[in-house]
């Protein structure tokens, strides 16, 4: 079956330094979702990707949906520790008609050391 | 706007008991999954919903399992019976998509608090 994983697993950085998780996936994705999962809480939306090669910012978070809609790439800068959480990818296979089932990736989690 | 609203929170149960868990969308939400998310991993989607009818229930263990959404509104997930792997937060999200729009490429999940099961 479809498999969408994440590198790293586990990401340690200090306050201030960047991080970056890696989302890929076995198939092409019609779309892909970011979530953040802070610990003890559920998945909340951050944004959705659609276009090959699309980028999105959010302040100082950077989405990337690469050329082969193959994966995907969450970036950011100057980490705070509001950060804090693990962030999971989540991908649609298929043509998408607004009611595809998301298969979520295997969840990168991010602590900061102040 | 009122969240996702799951309940109960927290249920202990042995091995071989039955369970069930409630789920209540958000208001004007035609779409409604459930999520079992093991410890340490992400959501994997037991079922889906639309309206009331079901659109992917591929990775619910049928045999022990079951979901139903009558009024086409809040949904009710039951375990029976249950083993230790069942162990898990159940999560319950919904989705504004109502199936009226073709080539809708927008579908953000609002997610319930869940429901931690503890099987012993």
């Amino acid at each position: 079956g479809q498999q969408v994983m994440q590198i790293p697993q586990y990401q340690h950085v200090q306050e201030g330094e960047d991080f970056t998780t890696y989302c890929n996936s076995s198939t092409t994705l019609s779309n892909i979702q970011w979530y953040k999962q802070r610990p003890g809480g559920h998945p909340v939306f951050l944004i959705q990707l659609v276009k090959s090669g699309e980028v999105k910012k959010q302040k100082r978070l950077t989405f990337q949906f690469g050329e082969a809609k193959k994966n995907s790439s969450l970036h950011i800068t100057a980490t705070q520790t509001t950060d804090v959480g693990t962030y999971f990818c989540a991908g649609t296979l298929g043509p998408n008609f607004g009611n595809e089932k998301l298969t979520f990736g295997t969840g990168t989690r991010l602590t900061i050391i102040p | 706007e009122a969240g996702v609203a799951q309940s109960p929170r927290y249920k202990i149960i042995e091995k071989r008991q039955s369970v069930a868990f409630w789920c209540n969308p958000i208001s004007g939400h035609a779409t409604l999954y459930w999520y079992q998310q093991i410890l340490g991993q992400g959501p994997k989607l037991l079922i889906q919903f639309q309206n009331n009818g079901v659109v992917d229930d591929s990775q619910l263990p049928k045999d022990r399992f079951s979901a139903e959404r009558l009024k086409g509104v809040d949904s009710t997930l039951k375990i029976q019976p249950a083993k230790l792997e069942d162990s898990a937060v159940y999560l319950c999200a919904s989705s504004f998509f109502s199936g009226l729009t073709l080539f809708t490429s927008y579908n953000e999940q609002f997610f319930g608090p869940g429901t931690r099961l503890t099987v012993l």
